[in-house]
């Protein structure tokens, strides 16, 4: 099984300031094809998870151009440039490469 | 509009069976890939299980043999049939389409619990 690890668990941010969230993989998610399959989801409040960022740094659709996605082999970040009230919730990486597994969580608030 | 409808969950004691079920508009189920993720409260997502648009399925280890996941084209709606119900099951059940996971179910809650 590929063990997703999430670094920091807790982030607490200023409006209008960065912020970035580490993801390391156990093994590599470069593909034979090409692709590299590491995923970012944001889970608000109450709700279900929602996509950000698929295959390392392709933002969905919809999302704000804000948020980044980077990182090769087994490292990946995502950043927010400017982190606005709205960002609040759980963020999720996740591989599928191999079955699909999700990092811990990195829960972000605002200060 | 594109989105995914659950139902089914609820109280149910251990050893005992519930089956999930996840109606699709806007897309069609076959055609795609779907899957089941589990979270328990307060806890992280844990994917349980996909069904490919060729028949092919894969489980968790932690459900492998316990849970069987199906879907009935006339319907358009993936199934979650879950046997052998444990404690550890206790979670909000979400039905997503696959590969990106990029539209999600509400969740549907299962408490196993005596």
């Amino acid at each position: 099984e590929i063990v997703m690890t999430q670094t920091p668990l807790f982030l607490s941010v200023t409006p209008g300031q960065p912020a970035s969230i580490s993801c390391k993989s156990s093994q590599s998610l470069l593909h034979s094809d090409g692709k590299t399959y590491l995923s970012w989801y944001l889970q608000k409040s109450g709700q279900s998870p929602q996509l950000l960022i698929y295959e390392v740094s392709s933002r969905f659709s919809g999302v704000p151009d804000r948020f980044s996605g980077s990182g090769s082999g087994t490292d990946f970040t995502l950043k927010i440039s400017r982190v606005e009230a709205e960002d609040v919730g759980v963020y999720y990486c996740m591989q599928s490469i191999h079955l699909w597994t999700f990092g811990q969580g990195t829960k972000v608030e605002i200060k | 509009e594109v989105q995914l409808v659950e139902s089914g969950g609820g109280f149910i004691q251990p050893g005992e069976s519930l089956r999930l079920s996840c109606a699709a508009s806007g897309f069609i189920v076959s055609s795609t890939y779907m899957s089941w993720v589990r979270q328990a409260a307060g806890k992280g997502l844990e994917w349980v299980s996909i069904i490919y648009s060729g028949g092919n399925r894969y489980y968790a280890d932690s459900v492998k043999g316990r849970f069987t996941i199906s879907r009935d084209n006339s319907k358009n709606t993936l199934y979650l049939q879950m046997n052998s119900l444990r404690a550890e099951d206790t979670a909000v059940y979400y039905c997503a389409r696959t590969d990106v996971f990029d539209i999600w179910g509400q969740g549907t809650m299962v408490i196993v619990s005596s």
